[in-house]
Order: C-alpha cells, then structure tokens, then sequence
C-alpha cells in the first residue's frame, strides 16, 4: 500500500520565480493537506482540500494557492518566492469523514531552497 | 487559539532508561492531541492521538502518552528507551469544535537523543 509520495524531493529556485509542489495521497484517502516546515520549527498549516475545493485555510498570503484533481491528488502553487519561503514543504492525507479526530499521514517533503 | 508548547528543545538519555517528553495545550473546550515523530529527511510518523476516554493512551513503537486536564499536559512516555527512538518529537492539537477542518497545531519539536 503506497503512502503519501511528493515530488520533487529537492529543489532550487531564485526570488520572484514560482514552484509547484506535487503530493498523491495514501490509497482511499479522499483529503489533502499541505505544511510548511521551517528549519528548526514545527510545520504550520497553509490548507486544506476536499472535494476540489479549498476547506481550511492557514495564515499564509494569497501567493500560495492549491489544487485537488478527481483523483484526489493535490498541487500547491507558490508564486513570486521570497527567500523565506525556504522550508520543508509536507503534505499530509486523510479520510474526510474521520473529521477532526483522525490522524494524518504525511509524505516525506518537499524541501524548497529560494536562493 | 489552540496552541501547544514543547519546553524542552532536547531530552537525552540512556538506553534502557524510561523516557518523557512534554508537552502542554491551550485549547477551548476539550483538546484532540496527537505526537508525531520525525527522522532525519523523513516525514512526521503518527504515534498516537487522545481524542476521550482513558488518559493513558497507547501508541506505536511502545510509546505511551499521559493525557492530565488539570495540568492541561499531554506528556509522551516510554519505559526503556532505544537508540532508535532518537528522533524530533512534535506535540499538536486540534480543534474539536471544527469537525470537518483537520488543521494541525504543532509545537516547535523535541530532540530525542539516546545514548548506547
């Protein structure tokens, strides 16, 4: 049973150029989520997507954006990069009806330099 | 706002010996908890969650946690520590009253460090 898999594994970028972040979700779930770790912090929610749609949104700007294609995968978008956007880039997948009190199940990452 | 707070940015100790990891919440009402593991260039790994009923929850790997609203604590425990458990410990919440929306609070991280 395949887990959670994000691509790419790496990768390298300039200020002011955007990114996309790939994630397949575990097989049967129907939720994804992304994360954004700093070095030396706790991940910080941006969103999340059910349905193809936006549910739940973090404290991030707009120039973080996301999409869930029917087969339940998940893109997240990052435009005009900053230096600060540097992190690890985790996205996590779920089963929409567990609600709050199911666990998440997190792909490896995504680290992000922004040189 | 839910928030949690991991005191502690390292914990060392000894194979063999029992281990705690700590953690305390600020939430609204009663928390959903959960402690996630993490390797080096690896993901978070779910441990265990609290969401009601006995305060002592059982997880994965032999880890336990001690859930105490007074103290408002939710401290991750292992009897006999591995070398392998070293790793970066995270503490989350979650908000119960958003049933549908799983947002993740997380708290800074715990390195575990067992030594041979």
């Amino acid at each position: 049973d395949a887990g959670v898999t994000q691509s790419p594994t790496h990768l390298i970028k300039t200020r002011g150029q955007q990114v996309t972040l790939r994630c397949s979700p575990k097989s049967g779930h129907d939720t994804v989520s992304w994360y954004q770790q700093a070095l030396g912090q706790g991940p910080q929610f941006i969103f999340q997507y059910y349905e193809e749609e936006e549910r739940q949104r973090g404290n991030f700007p707009d120039r973080f954006s996301g999409h869930q294609f029917p087969n339940y995968s998940s893109e997240l978008n990052v435009n005009a990069l900053l230096l600060g956007d540097s992190a690890l880039y985790l996205c996590a997948s779920s089963f929409w009806d567990r609600g709050n009190t199911g666990e998440l199940f997190f792909g490896e990452g995504s680290r992000l330099t922004v040189l | 706002a839910q928030s949690v707070a991991q005191p502690e940015d390292q914990v060392k100790v000894a194979e063999g010996n029992p281990l705690t990891v700590k953690c305390t919440y600020s939430v609204s009402g009663n928390p959903y908890l959960f402690w996630y593991v993490q390797y080096p260039n690896r993901g978070l790994q779910f441990l265990l969650k609290y969401i009601t009923g006995d305060n002592l929850v059982k997880g994965s790997y032999g880890f336990e946690a001690e859930f105490n609203k007074s103290q408002t604590s939710f401290h991750l425990k292992k009897p006999s520590a591995l070398v392998s458990d070293s790793a970066l410990y995270f503490c989350a919440v979650r908000d119960p009253r958003n049933t549908g929306f799983q947002k993740l609070v997380f708290g800074t991280g715990t390195r575990l460090l067992v030594s041979p």
